[in-house]
């Protein structure tokens, strides 16, 4: 399966500053990217498809504006959470996925990003 | 619009007993279903990929089932060590919308 990476792991930031986080598949060229955040005992909800090329599609919700999605190359996704709040703060993972045939298609995890916002 | 559903939510149970968990969802029209085990503060480690078109699948201890047309499939865990002891997440990818849907997880506790 596909190797996804994410950096960093932790990171903590003041209130009102912005953070980025990298996805990168390894060894696997990706078209598509998807983030996740997960709140404490909570499940991980979808926040946005990110397409090599064109611009991130967003959930119902997830403000455009404040989480910054850049799919620069067929291997890297960028999330950007600007203007952080403390409410912002969760947990980040992203994922690639591919078809195989025409058949169902398998999501492979990054190791997923803590973001803490004080 | 998906929902899935994971029973239960939190479960302790002695080493070495074998054990089920159990998600359920609504819409059928699924691509596949799949497995995660997730530490605490970590990410998620893929266990088993049931299509849409399978039965069950299985890994060593593990052994998932899939009845897509009831909704239902359960994770069968045989002789459980502290080491399983994780958060169990179910999730079904739509065929409909291409989206990964997730339950809530079962936070499994096996007592040494």
């Amino acid at each position: 399966g596909a190797v996804v990476s994410q950096h960093p792991s932790r990171v903590i930031c003041k209130s009102g500053t912005s953070v980025k986080i990298e996805c990168r598949s390894l060894d696997f060229q990706a078209t598509t990217m998807f983030w996740y955040r997960q709140f404490p005992k909570q499940s991980l909800m979808l926040m946005a498809t990110s397409n090599e090329g064109s611009k991130a599609t967003y959930e119902q919700g997830v403000e455009k504006d404040k989480f910054l999605i850049n799919h620069a190359s067929l291997t890297l996704s960028t999330l950007t959470v600007t203007s952080a709040h403390p409410e912002d703060s969760s947990f980040y993972i992203c994922s690639v996925s591919y078809a195989r045939g025409t058949t169902a298609y398998e999501q492979y995890f990054g190791p997923g990003t803590r973001l803490t916002v004080t | 619009k998906q929902e899935v559903t994971q029973i239960p939510a939190a479960l302790s149970v002695p080493e070495g007993e074998n054990l089920v968990l159990n998600c359920s969802f609504t819409d059928s029209a699924i691509y596949n279903l799949q497995w995660f085990r997730q530490d605490p503060g970590k990410g998620l480690t893929s266990l088993l990929l049931i299509q849409s078109s399978q039965r069950e699948q299985t890994s060593g201890r593990l052994n998932a089932s899939l009845d897509k047309s009831s909704g239902r499939s359960t994770l069968y865990i045989a002789a459980s060590q502290p080491g399983d002891s994780a958060t169990y997440l179910c999730a079904v990818a739509n065929s409909l919308d291409d989206k990964i849907i997730f339950g809530k997880g079962t936070r499994l506790h096996i007592l040494p």
